[in-house]
C-alpha cells in the first residue's frame, strides 16, 4: 500500500493476556519506528529498528513489552501480561532513513486494557 | 538528550482569525525540527520540517513556521484559520548529528469555532 498500514486500528484485552500488533511500513522503508502515545499527550519513543536490527529499544517500559522485525518489512509489538497503564495508542513510523527523511505514521492500533 | 515545549495545550480560535502555536525546544546538539498534525482517530501527518537554510518554512494547508536559534523555538503560524483546521498539533525534534528518534511536545489542540 502507499502508507504505513497497523493492524488491528482497536484491540480490547483483559489484564493479564498477551497482544500483539502489526505494522506494515513503506515498501523500502529502512527505518521503523514504534511509539506510545496516551490519551491527550503527545506520542513517547519505544522502540527503533534498521533494517531488521533493533538498534534502541530504550523506550520500552518493561520487560513484558517485545518488538520484533525478522526480515526487515513487517514489524509486530507484543505485549506480554497485559496491565490497565498499557493502554494507549500505539504508532508506527517508517522513514527511508537519510538524514532529516521525515517519519510517516500509521493510524494506530488503539489498545484497551480491561 | 532533547525536549519539547508546548505551552499551549489549548488553543480557541474563530474562522478566519491567524493563529500562532508556541513550540521552543532544549537540545546539547543541532537538531532538525518538525511540525504534525493529528486528525482525530487518526495517525500523524508532516506538516512541514525545517532542516537547514531559510528559517522561515512553508508546509502543507497554509501553514508556516519559523526557525529561532537564539530563543531556541520553532512556532507554528497561519494567517487565516478554518473549520478543518481543528485538530491536534505536535512539534517534535531530532538531532542532526546521529540517530532517528523524534522527541515529541505534549500537542496543542486548536479549536475553531465558527
Amino acid at each position: 500500500g502507499a502508507g504505513v498500514s497497523q493492524s488491528p486500528r482497536y484491540k480490547v484485552a483483559k489484564r493479564g493476556q498477551d497482544v500483539a500488533l502489526r505494522c506494515d511500513p513503506i515498501s523500502g522503508h529502512v527505518s521503523l519506528f514504534w511509539y506510545q502515545q496516551a490519551l491527550g499527550q503527545g506520542p513517547e519513543f519505544l522502540t527503533y529498528f534498521q533494517n531488521e536490527a533493533q538498534l534502541d529499544k530504550s523506550g520500552l517500559p518493561s520487560d513484558r513489552f517485545f518488538a520484533e522485525r525478522p526480515e526487515g518489512s513487517v514489524s509486530t509489538l507484543k505485549i506480554q501480561r497485559t496491565q490497565q497503564e498499557d493502554s494507549a495508542v500505539y504508532l508506527c513510523a517508517s522513514s527511508s532513513g537519510g538524514q532529516g527523511s521525515p517519519l510517516h505514521f500509521g493510524n494506530g492500533t488503539r489498545l484497551t486494557v480491561t | 538528550a532533547q525536549s519539547v515545549t508546548q505551552l499551549d495545550s489549548q488553543v480557541p480560535v474563530f474562522e478566519e482569525a491567524p493563529v500562532e502555536l508556541r513550540c521552543n525546544y532544549s537540545s546539547s546538539v543541532s537538531v532538525y525540527l518538525f511540525w504534525y498534525v493529528q486528525y482525530p482517530n487518526q495517525g500523524l501527518q508532516l506538516l512541514l520540517k525545517y532542516l537547514s537554510g531559510s528559517t522561515l518554512v512553508k508546509g502543507i494547508n497554509g501553514f508556516e513556521a519559523e526557525f529561532n536559534k537564539s530563543q531556541t523555538s520553532f512556532h507554528l503560524r497561519k494567517p487565516s484559520v478554518h473549520i478543518s483546521d481543528t485538530a491536534e498539533y505536535f512539534c517534535a525534534v531530532r538531532p542532526n548529528n546521529a540517530g532517528n528518534m523524534l522527541t515529541f511536545g505534549g500537542g496543542t489542540r486548536l479549536m475553531v469555532k465558527p
